[in-house]
């Protein structure tokens, strides 16, 4: 059964770095997401991308972070400058069928910035 | 009012038992509606879509009730594997972007 796959599995920062998380999405899917998790708090939204561009971002998705598609299957969120506050999980997600459609979680990168 | 929300629990039952979630939503141009299960530090997995039909997928049925923006999951004959957090899922409006209430967890004892 085709699966989102994420790597790291997990990563280990210093406050200030820059970090890249990789996704491969679904092979036919389209769309593609991102979203957090911090520990103990429930998902969040981050960004959603279609058609080589960003269709809707959330307040937290401010100018340190930053998303691309750089070839026809990997999908990269950067974050330029870490901070302690951005420790979480972070999740991919693609769909298919539609900007509506049931979308597919990766198994997630952790993120620890000390 | 949260954009989803839901009973945190947790949810005690024996195998075997029936048990039901419940979770009200506050946008009511939500048009997809979803109930996905996380385990402990895992992804969230899709476990099924609602749909106002109502649908069942097993021992799996979810309602939806647009009038009163409610969502419900109904478990029968629980296993020790179904031990989980249930995570009520909707999109925004005119968005494709979900959005998660912060889950029931529900423990199945032997």
């Amino acid at each position: 059964e085709p699966e989102v796959t994420q790597t790291p599995s997990h990563q280990v920062t210093q406050m200030g770095q820059e970090v890249i998380l990789r996704c491969v999405p679904i092979s036919n899917h389209l769309y593609f997401y991102w979203y957090r998790q911090i520990l103990g708090q429930k998902v969040e939204f981050l960004v959603s991308f279609y058609n080589n561009e960003i269709s809707e971002k959330s307040e937290i998705f401010d100018d340190q972070f930053s998303v691309e598609r750089p070839d026809g299957s990997n999908f990269t969120l950067k974050i330029r400058s870490t901070k302690l506050e951005d420790s979480a999980m972070y999740f991919c997600a693609s769909s298919g069928g539609g900007p509506w459609d049931e979308q597919f979680f990766g198994p997630g990168t952790r993120l620890t910035v000390l | 009012r949260k954009e989803v929300e839901q009973d945190p629990g947790p949810f005690n039952v024996p195998e075997g038992a029936t048990v039901a979630f419940n979770c009200t939503y506050s946008n009511s141009a939500s048009q997809s509606f979803f109930w996905y299960r996380q385990d402990c530090r895992k992804e969230p997995k899709l476990l099924m879509s609602v749909y106002s039909s109502g649908n069942e997928d097993g021992r799996f049925t979810a309602q939806l009730n647009r009038a009163s923006q409610y969502i419900s999951l109904l478990i029968r004959d629980s296993k020790l594997s179904d031990s989980a957090t249930y995570l009520c899922v909707v999109n925004g409006h005119n968005t494709d972007k979900l959005i998660f209430g912060t889950g029931t967890r529900l423990q199945v004892f032997p």
